[in-house]
């Protein structure tokens, strides 16, 4: 199995909401990522976990809040969101350490607007 | 840090003909090359990678070849279809003890029937 699964698909929610994006893996992936792409760019790096702990933070601001409760589960609340994080927020994981050279898989993301 | 520029950024051949894309990378201590395809509204997918112990990679119509001399890498597809048409990224590891994804701007490519 080589699937990374997301949900919600899609999200809509106002500045003033709090919702979380969850990701999920059952492949054994030691690193978990989150990445954020905008329209006709490429995914950009958010945060980075190794063995569950927060091995990278891409000065994210602080409205984003990544959590990763267990080796199989990455978690990335938001909270008073601006228009501008509107985005398709995509979850990878590879297997073993940041720093190796092993594949990263995507999940299909989550399509988020913040009206 | 790692720096990758991807050229072009649109692509447009008809069916059957060949395409190329290419890639530089600054960081001569990148090791790892992944090309990945994307279609709209969906996620990227791993279509061939390199590493830097080898020059040339093939899968059926897909083969990349890695130049680390001259830091650059493509990306090569051969008897284009009308489901190849998508944007493509190509990436490295930086040599660094970060190992980020640096991703490629990306090429469209059109497969026109």
């Amino acid at each position: 199995d080589t699937e990374v699964t997301q949900t919600p698909k899609h999200l809509v929610m106002g500045m003033t909401n709090k919702k979380s994006l969850k990701c999920e893996q059952h492949m054994g992936h030691r690193a978990m990522y989150w990445y954020k792409q905008k329209a006709k760019k490429p995914p950009e790096l958010m945060f980075v976990y190794s063995y569950e702990k927060l091995s990278i933070n891409e000065s994210v601001p602080s409205r984003f809040s990544p959590e990763c409760p267990n080796s199989s589960l990455l978690n990335l609340h938001l909270h008073a969101l601006q228009p501008e994080d509107s985005a398709l927020y995509l979850c990878a994981s590879s297997q073993a350490l940041v720093g190796s050279t092993d594949t990263q898989y995507f999940g299909p993301g989550t399509r988020l607007t913040v009206l | 840090g790692e720096n990758v520029e991807q050229h072009p950024s649109t692509l447009s051949v008809q069916e059957g003909d060949s395409a190329v894309i290419k890639c530089t990378y600054s960081d001569s201590a990148s090791n790892y090359f992944p090309w990945y395809k994307q279609e709209l509204g969906k996620r990227p997918q791993l279509i061939i990678d390199i590493r830097s112990n080898v020059g040339e990679k093939k899968d059926q119509r897909i083969a990349v070849t890695l130049n680390k001399t001259a830091k650059h890498f493509s990306l090569h597809i051969t008897e284009t279809q009308p489901e190849d048409s998508a944007v493509y990224f190509c990436a490295a590891i930086g040599g660094g003890s970060q190992g980020n994804l640096i991703f490629g701007k990306g090429t469209k490519l059109s497969v026109k029937p």
